[in-house]
């Protein structure tokens, strides 16, 4: 069974610019979370959408930005890109919503702002 | 306070040694606690998923949960240098509660030299 997909694995971008990254779950996992990793913040949950709703959202500005499709892939976009903006972008999906099941992860975009 | 405190190491032990990895937290609400094994470059993969206090086994892991301290612990016997790679400790609320996402620690970054 195939695991949670991310692409593109590394890209560099320039402030201003904008990014989408894209995370395919697990077959049959509805729920996708994004985190942001960085070395002084650690992982910091972005959002969570289940069947092509936002359900959860954590503490980042409205650059921060996200979408789920019908057949369950997502993405997430930024806008406006800032240095503080280079991190590991994980995406995690799940059979369900809420607080059960565990939580897959992929290997992550790495995003590097100059 | 932050949510979840985890000591970041880095922790260097020899081959053989028994490891001892712990989080503290102050949220009261978090019923469900795992710990993540994170290698250089991946994502973070789960290890060990507990809801109650006491203690849970699978190989050479133990994790470990005190909930009247607020206190968490990753036990790992006869460790191997492939078990070099940051350890995270994450948790989140009971079912059916409004805090879904996973808060996590910081990491810990463990080496272990043959």
């Amino acid at each position: 069974k195939a695991g949670v997909t991310q692409t593109p694995r590394y890209l560099i971008k320039t402030r201003g610019q904008q990014v989408t990254l894209s995370c395919s779950p697990i077959s049959g996992h509805r729920s996708v979370s994004w985190y942001q990793q960085t070395p002084g913040q650690g992982l910091q949950f972005l959002f969570e959408y289940f069947s092509e709703t936002q359900r959860n959202k954590g503490n980042f500005p409205g650059r921060f930005s996200g979408r789920q499709f019908s057949n369950s892939r997502s993405e997430m976009n930024v806008s406006t890109l800032e240095l503080g903006d280079s991190a590991l972008y994980l995406c995690a999906s799940k059979i369900g919503t809420g607080n059960t099941g565990e939580l897959f992860f992929g290997e992550g975009s790495r995003l590097t702002v100059l | 306070q932050k949510e979840v405190e985890q000591d970041p190491g880095p922790l260097s032990v020899p081959e053989g040694a028994i490891v001892s990895l712990n989080c503290t937290y102050s949220n009261s609400a978090f019923q469900y606690f795992m710990w993540y094994r994170q290698y250089s470059r991946k994502g973070p993969e789960l290890l060990m998923y507990t809801y109650s206090s006491g203690n849970k086994e699978d190989g050479r892991f133990t994790a470990q949960v005190d909930k009247s301290s607020k206190y968490i612990s990753l036990f790992i016997r006869d460790s191997q240098p492939s078990d070099s790679a940051t350890y995270l400790c994450a948790m989140r609320g009971g079912v059916g509660g409004s805090n879904y996402k996973l808060t996590f620690g910081k990491g810990t970054l463990l080496t272990v030299n043959p």
